[in-house]
């Protein structure tokens, strides 16, 4: 059983259009990040919810918008893609209270044309 | 601001030992290390905890000066499954447990 999977691992769409991401965890954690890894590997968080309730939103463009239906689930839509989206974006969970490690999923590779 | 790593490129032989520094400018409560192999997602080593010890997992160890705002990773005598770009997380403790990563120090080992 994978703990945190995300769907699709690769998407390859083009400018303008819409996607969504989709991430899931069965380590029973309660706290979900979203974290976008670009070409230079640079990893940088962009949002992060706890149970359900956003906790860190970072200057992020609006075009992005996280949703989290269940602590289990957190799903990440873009509008209007763009090419600077070309990245790579990991879904990763943790449980607060603890040491804070965090389980990343398998990463969602989006290239924008 | 992200902490900044040194160096960001090593390449080693197998059974060479090897040190990857992280400096923060921002006082930090925790520093995280995670090691990414080439297409996989970054995988967890250890989390050093302010006024806490210097920590190890199998040959790989790490200590947290946390007045200077530094960290270091210690590799022991490599092998070549240690080869990946390495990470340092640093969480300022008030953020709702935000890691700020470095950008990473690419590791190859070879035989």
């Amino acid at each position: 059983d994978t703990a945190v999977s995300q769907t699709p691992k690769y998407l390859v769409t083009q400018m303008g259009n819409d996607k969504s991401i989709k991430c899931e965890q069965n380590l029973g954690h309660d706290t979900m990040y979203w974290y976008k890894q670009d070409s230079k590997k640079f990893l940088k968080i962009m949002f992060s919810y706890n149970n359900k309730e956003l906790i860190i939103n970072e200057t992020v463009p609006n075009r992005f918008s996280p949703k989290s239906p269940d602590k289990a689930h957190l799903n990440l839509h873009i509008n209007s893609l763009e090419l600077g989206d070309s990245a790579v974006y990991f879904c990763a969970s943790s449980l607060s209270g603890s040491t804070g490690e965090l389980f990343f999923g398998e990463g969602s590779r989006l290239t924008v044309l | 601001q992200q902490p900044v790593q040194s160096p960001q490129a090593v390449i080693l032989r197998e059974g060479e030992d090897a040190v990857i520094n992280c400096s923060s400018s921002k006082a930090l409560y925790s520093v995280h290390w995670y090691r990414q192999k080439h297409g996989e997602a970054p995988v967890f080593l250890m989390i050093l905890l302010k006024g806490g010890e210097q920590k190890g997992h199998e040959k790989i160890s790490a200590s947290f000066n946390e007045k200077k705002q530094q960290s270091s990773l210690y590799l022991t005598a490599s092998q070549l499954s240690y080869s990946g770009t390495y990470f340092c997380g640093g969480d300022p403790g008030d953020q709702g447990g935000k890691l700020i990563f470095g950008q990473g120090t690419e590791l190859s080992v070879k035989p």
